[in-house]
């Protein structure tokens, strides 16, 4: 069975511009969910995507958005980037279950987004 | 709020020590522990969860509500278990989704 998959896996943008990021869940995943990871603020939680619904989100401005679509890929844009958002972009998928007890949660390689 | 802390950024120990990584949590509701592992050039896995209750790659975690802690033990390290380790959170009341991180711990089991 494939990995979560995220594509691109690098990306070089400048201060102003936009991004968007994509992820293939694994096949029968439901749940998408993507984080950030940064040297000073380690893995925080962005959003959650189940069923084209954003069940869940987390402390970030409203310039970080997602979605999802039918076959459960999903998109993460980032408008009007400033310097601190250069991360790695993990994504996450599971099954969907409420409880991660039946429902881990499986993650991509991440995309490592440089704004400069 | 829910707040995961690893107070050891770096851990360094020889093959064959036992090894405890640490983990301190505050969570006011039900909590569900995780220990997330990513190796060298590998993606962030699973590694062991409080409810499973098992052993996985000799590594076992107790969840300590009294303490509020969920360390990581293993008897025995190995070289191969040299790698960043990250505790977990989720909160019943919310999707499992929604993991709070600790920074992580970088082991490295020397020769």
């Amino acid at each position: 069975k494939a990995g979560v998959t995220q594509t691109p896996r690098y990306l070089i943008k400048t201060r102003g511009q936009q991004v968007t990021l994509s992820c293939s869940p694994i096949s029968g995943h439901r749940s998408v969910s993507w984080y950030q990871q940064t040297p000073g603020q380690g893995l925080q939680f962005l959003f959650e995507y189940f069923s084209e619904t954003q069940r869940n989100k987390g402390n970030f401005p409203g310039r970080f958005s997602g979605r999802q679509f039918s076959n459960s890929r999903s998109e993460m844009n980032v408008s009007t980037l400033e310097l601190g958002d250069s991360a790695l972009y993990l994504c996450a998928s599971s099954l969907g279950a409420w409880s991660s007890y039946n429902s881990p949660l499986h993650f991509g390689n991440g995309t490592r987004l440089t704004v400069t | 709020a829910q707040r995961v802390t690893q107070p050891e950024k770096l851990l360094s120990v020889f093959k064959g020590a036992p090894v405890e990584l640490k983990c301190n949590y505050s969570y006011s509701g039900s909590p569900e522990l995780f220990w997330y592992v990513q190796y060298s050039r590998q993606r962030l896995q699973l590694l062991l969860r409080h409810i499973s209750r098992e052993s996985i790659k000799g590594f076992t975690a107790d969840l300590n509500k009294g303490e509020t802690s969920f360390h990581l033990k293993k008897p025995f390290a190995q070289e191969e278990d040299s790698a960043m380790y990250y505790c977990a959170l989720s909160g019943l009341e919310t999707s499992g989704s929604r993991l709070t991180f600790g920074e992580g711990t970088q082991l490295t089991v020397n020769p």
